[in-house]
């Protein structure tokens, strides 16, 4: 389809794993962002992508969280030495950059569960 | 960007209108009003924002009060579909370097009964 592709669906790991989590955004979308959204809550932003660079990535709660988009377009999430508190839905979303907008075309997410 | 507050849950019943009310009392100039639903198990989905006029489209209508304080979403013949989280963003767009960085608050949750 056209829409937002997240893999995989669900992922169930051990604590300390190492875990990847990839977004593959709409085509021509230059802007790409990762949010974690916990049971019951809101989604939490992470980090934005503005092409192949993070221009935000404020929102990454520890250095154990890393992101990549070496090519500008498909995105992955790295999580190092997991932890149960990393359980969450990871959402990507994409969106044009120009002109400014607040629309974004999310995933249908990962769901991370560290056990 | 400015904080809103919304009621936790809302009751609709089928084929009549939803109205749910979000306050920003301090939203400024450059603030937008956004609008986003999550139904289960779904990443969020946009609905409709604007900035001061009302606003509608396919979806659903956007009313902001004159002075820009509160705006309510409106759905105006609700389906079992329209079963969601419905979420009141506020977000500045009017700067050079401004983005789509949404800051989600809790939301409101409409159930829409037969």
């Amino acid at each position: 389809g056209a829409g937002v592709s997240q893999t995989p669906s669900n992922k169930v790991t051990e604590k300390g794993k190492y875990v990847e989590l990839r977004c593959d955004p709409i085509s021509g979308h230059t802007a790409l962002y990762w949010y974690r959204q916990s049971l019951g809550q809101g989604p939490e932003f992470l980090i934005y992508f503005q092409g192949t660079g993070a221009a935000d990535d404020s929102g990454l709660p520890n250095d154990r969280f890393f992101a990549v988009r070496p090519e500008g377009s498909v995105s992955t999430l790295k999580i190092q030495r997991t932890e149960r508190g990393d359980s969450a839905v990871y959402l990507c979303a994409s969106s044009q950059k120009t002109p400014h907008t607040g629309e974004l075309f999310f995933g249908e997410g990962s769901r991370l569960t560290v056990l | 960007d400015a904080k809103t507050t919304q009621p936790p849950s809302m009751d609709c019943a089928e084929g009549r209108a939803a109205n749910l009310p979000c306050n920003h009392s301090t939203i400024s100039g450059n603030e937008y009003v956004y609008w986003y639903r999550q139904i289960h198990s779904q990443g969020p989905q946009y609905i409709i924002h604007g900035l001061k006029n009302n606003e509608t489209n396919e979806m659903a209508s956007l009313i902001i009060t004159e002075d820009r304080k509160s705006s309510t979403l409106i759905l105006p013949h609700a389906t079992l579909r329209d079963t969601a989280v419905y979420y009141c963003i506020v977000i500045d767009l009017g700067g050079g370097t401004s983005y789509g960085k949404l800051t989600f608050g809790q939301g409101t949750i409409l159930t829409v009964h037969p």
